[in-house]
């Protein structure tokens, strides 16, 4: 059956620098989404994209964030200049009509 | 604006009883609603959904959920939980197709012997 894959599936990185995870969604999706669970609470929502560009995008998602999907492929979720309060893990998911499927996750560690 | 809340953050029965783990929504659109399950260092797994149709819907693992507009609830029941029911579960809506996922904060799940 087939799956969302991603990887790393730990990131440690130093404050300040930049980050992309990368996500394989399921081959004949369209919609591609990236949420985080900070630990202790809950799912947020990142970002949806569609058609390569973005569909909808949260208060979160703001400059320090970019997606994008380079080959086809690949779907990837770039964090500019991470701060210590972007450790969390990171879910990607992609979807057809009514269901989201998700991958495993990257948990991210910003020292 | 669309919210999720699960009561209880920590559920322990015993294998072999009930399992009722509850969840309730607000909406201002009909909702689609969901059930995930994350199991210990593993992804979020769908275990069933409601979008329209039978309020009463089945998912794996013999879990089931009813959609009870008039208590705005989806609650998640097994007749006889297994050990192997021990995870996290979130409810989740969103207001139709494609949309973001609105989440509860989760309610981890005991199973004793």
């Amino acid at each position: 059956e087939p799956e969302v894959t991603q990887t790393p599936s730990h990131q440690v990185t130093q404050m300040g620098q930049e980050v992309i995870l990368r996500c394989v969604p399921i081959s004949n999706h369209l919609y591609f989404y990236w949420y985080r669970q900070i630990l202790g609470q809950k799912v947020e929502f990142l970002v949806s994209f569609y058609n390569n560009e973005i569909s909808e995008k949260s208060e979160i998602f703001d400059d320090q964030f970019s997606v994008e999907r380079p080959d086809g492929s690949n779907f990837t979720l770039k964090i500019r200049s991470t701060k210590l309060e972007d450790s969390a893990m990171y879910f990607c998911a992609s979807g057809i009509a009514d269901t989201q499927y998700f991958g495993p996750g990257t948990r991210l560690t910003v020292l | 604006a669309q919210s999720v809340t699960q009561l209880g953050s920590h559920v322990s029965v015993s294998e072999g009883a009930l399992v009722l783990l509850r969840c309730n929504y607000s909406s201002s659109v009909p909702p689609y609603l969901f059930w995930y399950v994350q199991y210990p260092n593993q992804g979020l797994q769908l275990l069933l959904k409601y979008t329209t149709g039978a309020t009463l819907v089945k998912g794996i693992n013999g879990f089931e959920a009813e959609f009870k507009k008039s208590e705005t609830s989806f609650h998640l029941t097994k007749p006889s939980a297994h050990m192997s029911d021990a995870a996290e579960y979130f409810c989740a809506l969103n207001a139709g197709n494609n949309r973001k996922l609105i989440w509860g904060l989760g309610t981890s799940l005991a199973v004793n012997p």
